[in-house]
């Protein structure tokens, strides 16, 4: 099945930093999404970005399908930022989940 | 609109005893989705149904689980003997349909079994 890779596993920032994570499949997939899990636990959905680039405020997010990698973008982080972040794949609507990204946005 | 609601928000339970999981998917959303996430197997797919029929339930880890779907809403998961292993967050997720596959979660189920 699909292994999903995320990079870094976890990242530490000042306010106002910017950062970029990672996600790389190890097979094509036509469904690649990214979530935002908060400290209470609350799955978002930030981005349905199978293939181009997508911004939403601070956020943006690319992916390049032919070489099995997507980029989040995150800037001028802000504390409300903290939380892990997953990206999640798959051929079909079904998602395989990356282990995620903890990030930890210090005031 | 409200989004997907579970209940209940926190379930303890002793080895042995069965459970039962709600969910209430996005109004009007015919795609409906359970995960697990754990400390030791992170998110994992469970089951997807369209409607009230599941055309994948790949992910469902022994015959103990079960879900069903009625009313093209409405879904229960199922953990009958529960053992220890079986702790964890059950998420549920809808999209509006098979073909739109922006996945919108509810906020878990924590599963404790003792």
């Amino acid at each position: 099945g699909i292994q999903v890779e995320q990079s870094p596993p976890d990242l530490i920032l000042q306010e106002g930093a910017n950062s970029t994570l990672r996600c790389n499949f190890s097979d094509s997939v036509n469904n690649l999404q990214w979530f935002h899990q908060n400290p209470w636990g609350q799955l978002i959905n930030l981005f349905y970005i199978p293939s181009g680039t997508k911004q939403n405020g601070r956020l943006s997010a690319t992916t390049v399908a032919t070489e099995r990698y997507s980029l989040l973008y995150i800037s001028s982080s802000q504390t409300t930022d903290s939380g892990v972040y997953f990206c999640a794949g798959g051929a079909t609507n079904k998602l395989i989940f990356g282990t995620g990204t903890l990030l930890a946005v210090q005031p | 609109g409200a989004g997907v609601s579970q209940s209940p928000s926190n379930k303890v339970t002793e080895k042995g005893k069965d459970v039962e999981l709600r969910c209430d998917p996005i109004s009007g959303h015919t795609a409906l989705y359970w995960y697990r996430q754990s400390l030791g197997q992170g998110l994992e797919f469970l089951i997807y149904f369209q409607g009230n029929s599941a055309p994948d339930k790949s992910g469902l880890p022994s015959d103990r689980f079960s879900a069903e779907r009625t009313g093209g809403s409405v879904s229960t998961l199922t953990i009958q003997r529960t053992q220890q292993e079986d702790s964890a967050v059950y998420l549920c997720a809808s999209s509006t349909d098979s073909r739109a596959w922006t996945q919108y979660f509810g906020p878990g189920t924590r599963l404790l079994v003792l």
